[in-house]
């Protein structure tokens, strides 16, 4: 299996813009998640889905952020308009076991910057 | 709530030095305890785990301990390679939180030739 797949791997856009982050999990897994990494705030859950139902939002920054699971293939999250502070690694990760933690697999992260 | 409090880094080591990266934790129920490690460029994955006290738990070498008496869940490498430069992060589930997992802060180890 080719893993959590995210695209793209580094994103530059300028404040007010639309960005779009987008995650492939690995085939067979019903659990997703969304995860912020900062320098300040270090490795945070903002969102996570259950055979493509989102489950747990509370991580969710503000109404600026929102994701959807269209299919049990394919997530993405979205940050509208973007602000400087936004500026993270962001990381989707897949699961069968839920959100236990044994068996979480990361993708590789989007690096975001907003200039 | 549930934290995990981990030493800051960076933490520089020369090769087949000792290593110990001190983890502790708080929550409300009884947790399983988990060290991921993200290597540069790469997303984070799972290192080793343990699920109830006195549990150790190992994998490549490394070694974790889980400690109700002191809530800690320390992690250790007798011996340490240039590859094992990483960060590392010190995790809990607990049930009685839904089972999401919480992160430290991550420390970043950098081994030296």
């Amino acid at each position: 299996d080719a893993g959590v797949i995210q695209s793209p791997r580094h994103e530059v856009t300028e404040m007010g813009q639309e960005v779009t982050l987008r995650c492939k999990p690995i085939s067979g897994h019903d659990y997703l998640f969304w995860y912020r990494q900062t320098m300040m705030r270090g490795l945070e859950l903002l969102i996570y889905f259950n055979n493509n139902v989102p489950i747990d939002d509370s991580g969710m920054p503000e109404d600026r952020f929102s994701a959807k699971m269209p299919n049990a293939s394919f997530s993405t999250l979205k940050i509208q308009p973007s602000e400087p502070r936004d500026s993270a690694v962001y990381f989707c990760a897949s699961s069968t076991t839920g959100t236990g933690g044994e068996k979480l697999f990361f993708g590789s992260g989007t690096q975001l910057s907003v200039l | 709530g549930n934290s995990v409090t981990q030493m800051e880094g960076p933490v520089t080591l020369s090769e087949e030095a000792f290593l110990t990266i001190n983890c502790t934790y708080t929550a409300t129920g009884y947790p399983s305890l988990f060290w991921y490690v993200q290597y540069p460029g790469e997303g984070l994955q799972l290192l080793l785990k343990a699920t109830k006290a006195d549990d150790k738990g190992s994998n490549k070498g490394f070694e974790a301990t889980y400690r109700k008496e002191t809530t800690s869940f320390h992690l250790e490498k007798g011996s340490v390679q240039v590859s094992d430069s990483a960060v590392y992060f010190c995790a809990l589930s607990d049930r009685a939180a839904g089972n999401k997992l919480t992160f430290g802060g991550g420390t970043r180890v950098l081994v030296k030739p």
